[in-house]
């Protein structure tokens, strides 16, 4: 497809077991941002990558939050150990870089019981 | 630190009727960029507006315009003749050099027919 792909679309995880959310970013994107969005509040930012590298991983709530892009397209986000606390729907979004507009895909609802 | 604040949680308006949503911004960056997004009931957040801070010229789009006050720091979104099409959380964000961007709570519209 056009647009940025999000898999899953829907997760369910125990409380401490190790999630893995995948981002497919429009092809010829650079930037690519994760996002994670509580109910009733705006996209809070995790992480954004220009091309391969983290460019900013200030967002990252904690050391259980990994994420990477090794070949500069595909990116995977990863929480380990799952709280009840991470459930929340994890945006993904890329551009052809930075400050310009971004793309956003559907997201994943994770919800962690 | 930056600061976007979007002081109308929800707002409902008959169709046909004009609807402005306010959006005010912190930043102590002298170039940024604002953008305003759509996000329907399927969850997608839809881009549709990006300002870079040096063009203060006012925007319009079909129903939809804009209007940026550096002076107030102030960014808001004005739809004219509101459709139920338009119903949607819409979101305010303001990005610097950093890449990443803040978006506010968002405004929940409702255009009832």
């Amino acid at each position: 497809g056009a647009g940025v792909s999000q898999t899953p679309s829907n997760k369910v995880t125990e409380k401490g077991k190790y999630v893995e959310l995948r981002c497919d970013p429009i092809s010829g994107h650079t930037a690519l941002y994760w996002y994670r969005q509580s109910l009733g509040q705006g996209p809070e930012f995790l992480i954004y990558f220009q091309g391969t590298g983290a460019a900013d991983d200030s967002g990252l709530p904690n050391d259980r939050f990994f994420a990477v892009r090794p070949e500069g397209s595909v990116s995977t986000l990863k929480i380990q150990r799952t709280e009840r606390g991470d459930s929340a729907v994890y945006l993904c979004a890329s551009g052809t870089g930075r400050d310009t507009e971004a793309f956003f895909g559907q997201g994943t609802r994770l919800t962690v019981v | 630190a930056q600061k976007v604040t979007q002081a109308q949680t929800e707002i409902s308006v008959v169709e046909k009727e004009d609807v402005t949503l306010d959006c005010v911004y912190e930043t102590r960056d002298t170039t940024y960029y604002l953008f305003w997004y759509k996000q329907p009931p399927s969850g997608e957040l839809v881009f549709l507006i990006r300002r870079n801070s040096f063009d203060e010229q006012n925007e319009i789009s079909g129903r939809y315009s804009w209007n940026f006050q550096k002076s107030t720091s102030s960014f808001n979104f004005t739809i004219t003749a509101s459709q139920v099409v338009d119903s949607a959380v819409y979101f305010c964000a303001l990005s610097t050099n950093a890449g990443k961007s803040t978006f506010g709570d968002g405004t929940t519209l409702t255009v009832k027919p």
